[in-house]
């Protein structure tokens, strides 16, 4: 256990729906993150949020949309997707405290486009 | 891309020693991490380099040479549990910077 969660653990949908992805940390954490992990690829990173702020977005298509109300949770919203889509979307966020400045990955969700 | 190199998979036997490599290419060097990752778990951190020479934490160890852009990941008295990705990352710039993955080294440790 991390301390960040995310839900669903798993998600199944269709290039029509529109679903969402949360990410929650109670960890005191600022900085939040999320990253792609596709099958054979590395793990890529898709958004930056800083105090709430979206500090980089690393070129994402505008059919993923993340949102960061307060430090502590940060969304994925996500519509008309690609089957391409489909991979492991992880969230972490950045302990400020520690030497390594280390970021701290959620279980995923595991994510099916149909 | 960072061009992060290490090999896609290893095996190794219960008790065993192995190390696992990382080489890399980046500008703006500012850490090396390792983590492991169980199938369908989140990575979890294990260790951090910045300065060249090894750092140990019980049964693991990590060393940097930045002269030479290569890392290894020492893993003593193997055990099953340690069967898992072990993904070697880089960061750039500031500490707020992106961490840049290799594709990871999946290890299967054997009885």
């Amino acid at each position: 256990e991390t301390g960040v969660t995310q839900t669903p653990r798993h998600l199944v949908m269709g290039m029509t729906n529109k679903k969402s992805l949360k990410c929650e940390q109670h960890l005191g954490h600022n900085a939040m993150y999320w990253y792609k992990q596709s099958a054979k690829k590395p793990l890529e990173l898709m958004f930056v949020y800083n105090f709430k702020e979206q500090t980089e977005n690393n070129s994402v298509p505008s059919r993923f949309s993340p949102e960061c109300p307060n430090s502590s949770h940060l969304f994925l919203h996500l519509h008309t997707l690609q089957p391409e889509d489909s991979a492991l979307y992880l969230c972490a966020s950045r302990d400020r405290d520690s030497r390594a400045d280390t970021q701290y990955f959620g279980p995923g969700t595991r994510l099916t486009v149909l | 891309g960072q061009n992060i190199d290490q090999p896609t998979e290893m095996t190794a036997t219960e008790g065993a020693i192995v190390q696992i490599n990382c080489t890399y290419q980046t500008s703006g060097f500012n850490g090396l991490f390792w983590y492991q990752q169980h199938a369908g778990e989140a990575p979890t951190f294990l260790s951090y380099n910045v300065l060249d020479g090894l750092e140990e934490k019980g049964r693991f160890s990590s060393f940097l040479s930045r002269s030479k852009g290569y890392s290894y990941l020492l893993l003593k008295e193997l055990q099953m549990k340690d069967s898992a990705s072990y993904l070697c990352a880089v960061r750039r710039g500031s500490t707020l910077g992106r961490l840049y993955f290799g594709r990871g080294t999946q290890l299967t440790v054997w009885p």
